[in-house]
């Protein structure tokens, strides 16, 4: 059964300093891997899509990489803002309609 | 723009009582989706449809139900049999299977039991 974590839950940083969000999965066998931002009380948006033939992908200042030998993903966000601050979520595609979701990390940029 | 639209943003249910909350989408997308988010949890499958008139129940469809009667459109009803209903529902979608092609979620709504 696939399981997907996110450590750790809550990161406080200071702006401007670059920093790495974590996605573990337990089962190698994925379609995709999805990186969502979610501002309290709102939806969520996709930041990069990552298929399984692919090793990384980039937009703007956030960079994912997917390492599914070792089952590991990780959002990289350089020169981090008060803006960034948000809850991230990744999500596993493993087949059919199945996509596993983490409970995501709680991101604060502080000014 | 294309997008998912959710509505209403906030909803409140009395004991015994039947809700409905709306999802439109006019992304063309074939499949959409319905999930649960409660505090520190990841997101649950609730129910999911592939194509106008069939949908599938996904892991916590109890005391949940759905239609699929336009592409456009994914209604999702919480009934009494809910016994836990108070949560944020998001509505999302994506082209056929979601293989090669990721989500787009709606703004969500939040319910709450009163």
């Amino acid at each position: 059964k696939q399981e997907v974590t996110q450590i750790p839950a809550a990161l406080s940083v200071p702006e401007g300093e670059n920093l790495v969000l974590n996605c573990s999965f337990t089962d190698s066998a994925i379609y995709n891997l999805q990186w969502f931002r979610q501002d309290p009380g709102k939806g969520l948006t996709s930041l990069l899509l990552i298929q399984s033939s692919q090793r990384e992908q980039t937009s703007g200042r956030l960079n994912a990489s997917l390492d599914k030998s070792s089952g590991r993903s990780t959002l990289y966000i350089a020169a981090s803002q008060p803006g960034d601050s948000a809850t991230y979520l990744c999500a596993v595609h493993t087949g059919g309609f199945k996509t596993i979701f983490g409970a995501g990390t709680r991101l604060f940029v502080k000014a | 723009d294309g997008g998912i639209t959710q509505s209403p943003k906030y909803l409140f249910r009395k004991e015994g009582q039947n809700v409905t909350l709306s999802c439109e989408q006019n992304l063309n997308h074939d499949a959409m989706y319905w999930y649960r988010q409660d505090p520190g949890q990841g997101l649950r499958l609730i129910y999911y449809s592939q194509i106008v008139n069939d949908f599938q129940k996904g892991d916590i469809a109890e005391g949940y139900s759905v239609s699929r009667e336009k592409k456009e459109s994914f209604p999702l009803t919480v009934t009494s049999a809910q016994k836990n209903p108070t949560a944020f529902y998001l509505c999302a979608s994506t082209r056929t299977g979601g293989r090669d092609y990721g989500y787009t979620f709606g703004s969500g709504t939040r319910l709450t039991v009163v």
